[in-house]
Order: C-alpha cells, then structure tokens, then sequence
C-alpha cells in the first residue's frame, strides 16, 4: 500500500517569512495529492490540491509543487501570518485507493 | 464545513460499553471514509463505504469495530466493548461521486474511555 512521509515534523519561522512542507509518496499510482490544515480542536480543513497532470499550482499565498518522477511534493507558504500557525497534512491517494494516505503532519509557528 | 456533520462532538464511555459515531455526509455525496487520529499523529484511514456498501474496511480492526452507510440515514461507526486504547479523535470525510477524490471532512467525534 501506499505510505507517505512527511517532514519537518515541526517548523518555527518569523511572520512574514516563507514555509516549505515536503512530502514522499511510495506507489507511483497515486495521483492525488491534497493538504490539509488542522487547528485544535478541529477537523482537516482542505487548503490546497493538486493532480499528477500538472507541476505546480498556487493560491494566493500558498503553493505545492509536485515531482512525479521523484515520487515528492511540498507545501510552501510565502508572507506568512500567526493565524497560519496549525498543523499540516499531507495526502495521497489514486490508483486501486480512492482513500487517502497521511503524512504525519508538520506543527507550523508563525512567530509575531 | 458546513457539509460534513458528525455527532456527537465529544463521547465519554466506561470501558466495556458500546460508542456509536454518526456522519452525515455533504448533500449528495455518495462516498464517505472513517478516519482515526491518535493524540499528536496523523490520521489513519479505517474504512470507505458507499451507499449499503462496504467498499474497503483495510483499516479497521478486525473485531469490535463495525461501519454502515445505509441508504437512509447518516453513517454510523459502531465500537463494541471499548477499551482505553480506543481514545482518540474519529474523523468522517465524504467526496462527491466520480474520479475527483477531493475529500472534506467534519469536526470529528472525540471519544475518550475511562
């Protein structure tokens, strides 16, 4: 089955500064790569996707590259705020799983 | 998300009773998955059903646990016999039909056994 790796399993940068969350995937089926944002107490807010088709997409101040040949995608985060300051998973699914496989999450603080 | 209920919010149970989870999914979502997540790690995928239909229960163990999604009605995650070892955060995820896999989740039921 599939296994994901996630790192660093805890992240401390200046507000303002830049995050970069990296994630390994095992099975070259995957083909879906999701994060998702957890503050306590809460359940996995979806922030960003992306599929095996494309490299990189963006959302304003968040982006997740993918390398499917190296079997890798990261999460970065530009300009970054308190409120940023959660937990964050990484995700793969696709091939024979339509369910998705965890990292085992990063705790990121956005110092003021 | 707004879609995704789960109740109750926080459930205590004495070792040796039964804990009933319920999920209702996104209106028209037909595919939802039970996830478990153990204090400060990831969450671990238990079992993915669709309407009446188990479709992977990989994830769950073998015995205690049991899932539904019935055709009317929210999802139940039923645990038989709890023990402390069962404490921990249940998450319940749906994701519309077809290929997309996009997966959004509820609030989760906190389960803690005394």
């Amino acid at each position: 089955g599939e296994n994901v790796e996630q790192h660093p399993s805890t992240l401390s940068v200046q507000e303002g500064d830049s995050a970069v969350i990296k994630c390994t995937y095992s099975d070259s089926a995957s083909n879906y790569f999701p994060w998702y944002k957890q503050e306590l107490g809460k359940g996995p807010q979806l922030i960003i996707d992306i599929r095996s088709n494309v490299g990189e997409k963006k959302d304003q101040r968040i982006a997740v590259t993918l390398n499917k040949t190296a079997k890798h995608f990261s999460l970065h985060i530009t300009e970054t705020q308190p409120e940023d300051s959660a937990v964050y998973f990484c995700a793969a699914s696709g091939g024979s799983a339509r369910q998705l496989t965890f990292g085992s999450g990063t705790q990121l603080t956005v110092l003021p | 998300n707004a879609g995704v209920m789960q109740n109750p919010r926080h459930l205590v149970r004495r070792r040796g009773q039964e804990a009933r989870l319920r999920c209702s999914p996104v209106k028209g979502h037909s595919h939802v998955y039970w996830y478990r997540q153990l204090p400060e790690e990831g969450l671990k995928f238990m079992v993915y059903l669709q309407k009446e239909n188990i479709i992977d229960e990989s994830g769950m163990p073998k015995e205690r646990f049991s899932a539904e999604f019935p055709k009317e009605g929210p999802s139940i995650l039923r645990i038989q016999q709890v023990v402390r070892g069962d404490s921990a955060a249940y998450f319940c995820a749906s994701s519309p039909e077809g290929g997309d896999t996009e997966a959004f989740f509820g609030q989760g039921t906190r389960l803690t056994v005394v």
